[in-house]
């Protein structure tokens, strides 16, 4: 159960978009659509953003969207906004009947 | 609003145990999948357990397996996680979490568990 691979740290100034990785393998993100993604604001509880790769839960701004190619899945933000600097984290389900997490990744609104 | 309130964390020595707990507010929460999901301090998230809708069906992380036990009581609508032998890489803040398909969502606000001596 290796965690799934994400960059640190992206920033982008408001109005910009910004694209967050998240690299698997065979055995998590490349064999299921079930990556998710979570946005935690410090001090918050994690908050869905993105379900099965590119699904929006009611409530989620649109400038939210997800996609999947391969083993590795993107997160794209635009339009950025001050309010959506938090850390990012994906998931996925595995071939172990588990689920794994990105380390997180940072986002910084400049 | 859905509201999940996890109860139960604490400072705990090293090879003792704990029993958490999560009560759920909604009326579905007999027809839903459950899960535990922590975090270390300043780190990243990890999956911990997940149990069916009867709790005939329960799942672990390799790192608990053997000394985690995750269960549920439908009629008082909570979740609960027993630990035991607990180390200090069991240090972390712990979210009782809705599975929403195969995905986490919503979650609670998280209960801290604390192995130190």
């Amino acid at each position: 159960q290796s965690a799934l691979t994400q960059p640190a740290s992206v920033s982008g100034s408001p109005g910009q978009s910004i694209t967050i990785s998240c690299t698997g393998t065979s055995s998590d993100v490349g064999v299921y659509n079930y990556v998710s993604w979570y946005q935690q604001l410090p001090g918050k509880a994690p908050k869905l953003v993105i379900s099965d790769v590119s699904s929006r839960p009611s409530g989620v701004s649109n400038r939210f969207s997800g996609s999947k190619s391969g083993n590795t899945a993107s997160l794209t933000i635009s339009g950025l906004q001050a309010e959506d600097e938090a850390d990012y984290y994906c998931s996925s389900y595995t071939i172990s009947t588990a689920w794994v997490f990105g380390g997180g990744t940072k986002l910084t609104v400049l | 609003e859905v509201q999940l309130v996890e109860s139960g964390g604490g400072l705990v020595q090293p090879g003792g145990s704990l029993r958490l707990s999560c009560a759920d507010s909604g009326f579905i929460f007999s027809s839903l999948w459950m899960h535990w999901v922590r975090q270390l301090p300043g780190k990243g998230l990890a999956w911990v357990s997940c149990i069916n809708i009867d709790g005939s069906v329960t799942r672990y992380a390799d790192s608990v397996k053997g000394r985690f036990t995750i269960s549920r009581d439908n009629a008082k609508n909570t979740l609960y996680l027993q630990m035991n032998s607990l180390g200090a890489e069991d240090t972390a803040v712990y979210f009782c979490v809705r599975a929403s398909s195969m995905a986490f969502d919503p979650w609670g606000q998280g209960t801290l568990v604390t192995v130190s001596s």
